[in-house]
Order: structure tokens, then C-alpha cells, then sequence
């Protein structure tokens, strides 16, 4: 039963261009997501984070968007460049109902392309 | 260094030796999270701590695998009779609190032959 979804395995964007990531959630009670960047042989970083209390939230280059009825969030990079070539992951928590941990989506591979 | 220490970074065992997985998390981080991934897939939830108790190991995939924290600070994942399927990457993450951001190691790539 895979909470969180990622359903592109993989994007390809031209330098300069718009990246957009989606990621789906079946589990009404998450109230919490954050977005990593993953590159090979290291481990995810950071990148943003939204509460349910909110539709969006931005940060340089990066915004995430929150769609509560849909159960549906996407993270905005603008404009991509080449050192955002990593994989994505959304993770979601249900941190109001007492579930702390975190579940992860599978991932998308980003290349931006020069 | 100021962030979360995982050794060893790679592992290759025997199938049906034990291991353990060492995880240092950043100093004051309260909440400390195992996850594994697996070749092309995503993270997998193991366990979390909050302090020296584990409220949540649901995750964790057979009674071969347990963990453990002491002091409020280092954790170590124990497998028994490793597995060849047991074979991915072993992350661990911590934060300061169960809802805050996760900052997560290197990982250890345990590999079973």
C-alpha cells in the first residue's frame, strides 16, 4: 500500500526551463510534506517543506504547491539549472494524529539539460 | 563534523552473518529515524526513536532486525542471519524534534553474498 506516489520515475528539462515534480497521497490524515534531492552516493537533503495549514510555500528557485482535496502537491523549480540533475523525493507525515514517521515517495530522476 | 555520521559506508557480509549499523546524529537532534533503500526503489520506513524509546517499528521488515539508542544519541540496527534481499542502502536521519525536517547521513551500502 503505497501512501505517497511519485508517478513519474523520471524528467527531462532544458536549462533555464520550468521542472515540475508531483507527487500524490492517499492518506487524508498527512499534514506535513517536505521535498529532498537526492544525488548518487549521498544522502537526501533538504530542500522545502509545507503544512496542510497552508497552499503554498516558496524559497529561492523552489516553491511547493498543496492541494488538499485533490491530495496532490508539486514542487516548482525555477528557472532549472544542470546542478538540480538529482533524484526527488516527497514525504509526508500525520504528525497531528500522533504518526510521526515520515513516508516517502519512490522518487523522480530530474535532468536538466544544458 | 556537524552532521549525521553513519559507518561503516559499506558493508559486505557473508548471507547468514549478523551486522550492525552504527549512526551518530547530529548533537542535540532529539528524534532519530532508520530508512532503507533499495535498489531503484524509494525509502523505506525501518523504525524511529524519540529520545532512547522506539514508539514506531512498525516498519522494521522481520524479527532479524532490531534496533536500538543509547544516551539519547547513537543508534545501532542489528541484522541477524543476514539475507541476500537484505542487501540496500541503510539510512539514517535525525531531527530536533518527531515533526521537524529530517537531516539524513550518508548511508551504509550493505551488500550480502
Amino acid at each position: 500500500d503505497q501512501q505517497v506516489k511519485q508517478n513519474s520515475p523520471s524528467l527531462s528539462v532544458q536549462e533555464g526551463r520550468i521542472s515540475i515534480l508531483n507527487c500524490d497521497y492517499t492518506n487524508s490524515m498527512f499534514d506535513y510534506f517536505l521535498w529532498y534531492k537526492k544525488y548518487p552516493a549521498e544522502g537526501p537533503t533538504f530542500l522545502i517543506s509545507i503544512s496542510s495549514i497552508k497552499d503554498k510555500n516558496e524559497d529561492g528557485r523552489f516553491t511547493v504547491f498543496l492541494n488538499k482535496s485533490a491530495k496532490h502537491l508539486s514542487l516548482h523549480i525555477v528557472p532549472s539549472q544542470p546542478g538540480d540533475s538529482a533524484v526527488y523525493f516527497c514525504a509526508a507525515s500525520a504528525a497531528t494524529s500522533g504518526t510521526y514517521k515520515y513516508i516517502f515517495g519512490t522518487g523522480t530522476r530530474l535532468k536538466v539539460l544544458a | 563534523g556537524a552532521g549525521v555520521s553513519q559507518s561503516p559506508s559499506n558493508k559486505v557480509t557473508e548471507k547468514g552473518k549478523d551486522v550492525e549499523l552504527r549512526c551518530d546524529p547530529i548533537s542535540g537532534h532529539t528524534a532519530l529515524y532508520w530508512y532503507r533503500q533499495s535498489l531503484g526503489q524509494g525509502l523505506e520506513f525501518l523504525i524511529y526513536f524519540q529520545g532512547n524509546s522506539a514508539p514506531d517499528k512498525s516498519g522494521l521488515p522481520s524479527d532479524r532486525f532490531s534496533a536500538e539508542r543509547t544516551g539519547g544519541s547513537v543508534s545501532t540496527l542489528t541484522i541477524q542471519r543476514t539475507q541476500q534481499e537484505d542487501s540496500a542502502v541503510y539510512l539514517c536521519a535525525s531531527s530536533f524534534g518527531v515533526s521537524e525536517k529530517l537531516f539524513f547521513g550518508s548511508g551504509t551500502q550493505l551488500s550480502v553474498l
